[in-house]
């Protein structure tokens, strides 16, 4: 089965805290996402890493950067933490091999709190 | 703009009865569709998928999900629905022309009631 993990489940940080959210797959996939989930607006794409080095902007990147150093590994970074990043934040991996569907497969999420 | 739209925020249903979770898209070329699930403080999890061929998918959980092209639907179905289907439903698209990114539905918060 492919796992998708994240550095923490929950977390509590002050507003201007640097803060490093971590994501790690096991299955060699080439693509990477960080999606921010809040109520009643679905998952919006922050950044995503089609190859180790490799990232484009999603929807919402202001405020935020990430790090694809090695192919399994992709962190948010948020710069100076604000309160309005409060939110959930989900990891997510795929294949991009010829033939492959796409499909996504998630971790179980970090909670970010920012007070 | 591509968009995916599940215009119902809440579903309720009793136990038993069928459910149908709806999802509509305007995207380009000839997408693939997908059905995933979330449970309380869990990440998502994929439920099934539509790429090509017959109009009916069959997934995880007894869920299946009809593909319609002229009306540009792909809405999620149960024949009977379990108190432990409540969950958070979200539709999601990859557009024909995209190697990479998914658009995803605003989600639908599913209640069955016993």
């Amino acid at each position: 089965d492919v796992k998708v993990t994240q550095s923490s489940r929950y977390l509590v940080k002050r507003t201007g805290e640097k803060v490093f959210l971590e994501c790690v797959q096991d299955m060699d996939h080439e693509n990477m996402f960080w999606y921010r989930q809040d109520p009643g607006l679905g998952l919006r794409l922050i950044y995503f890493s089609y190859d180790v080095k490799m990232k484009e902007k999603g929807d919402i990147p202001e405020g935020y950067s990430v790090s694809r150093e090695k192919k399994e590994r992709f962190s948010l970074i948020l710069e100076s933490a604000s309160t309005n990043q409060t939110s959930m934040y989900l990891c997510a991996s795929s294949p991009q091999s010829r033939g492959s569907t796409y499909e996504q497969y998630f971790g179980p999420g970090t909670r970010l709190t920012v007070t | 703009a591509q968009s995916v739209a599940q215009p119902e925020d809440q579903v309720n249903v009793a136990e038993g009865n069928p459910l149908t979770v709806k999802c509509t898209y305007s995207v380009s070329g000839n997408p693939y569709l997908f059905w995933y699930v979330q449970y309380p403080n869990r990440g998502l999890q994929f439920l099934l998928k539509y790429i090509t061929g017959d109009n009916l998918v069959k997934g995880s959980y007894g869920f299946e999900a009809e593909f319609n092209k002229s009306q540009t639907s792909f809405h999620l179905k149960k024949p009977s629905a379990l108190v432990s289907d409540s969950a958070l439903y979200f539709c999601a698209v990859r557009p024909g022309d995209s190697n990479y990114q998914l658009i995803w539905g605003a989600g639908t918060k599913l209640i069955i009631k016993p």
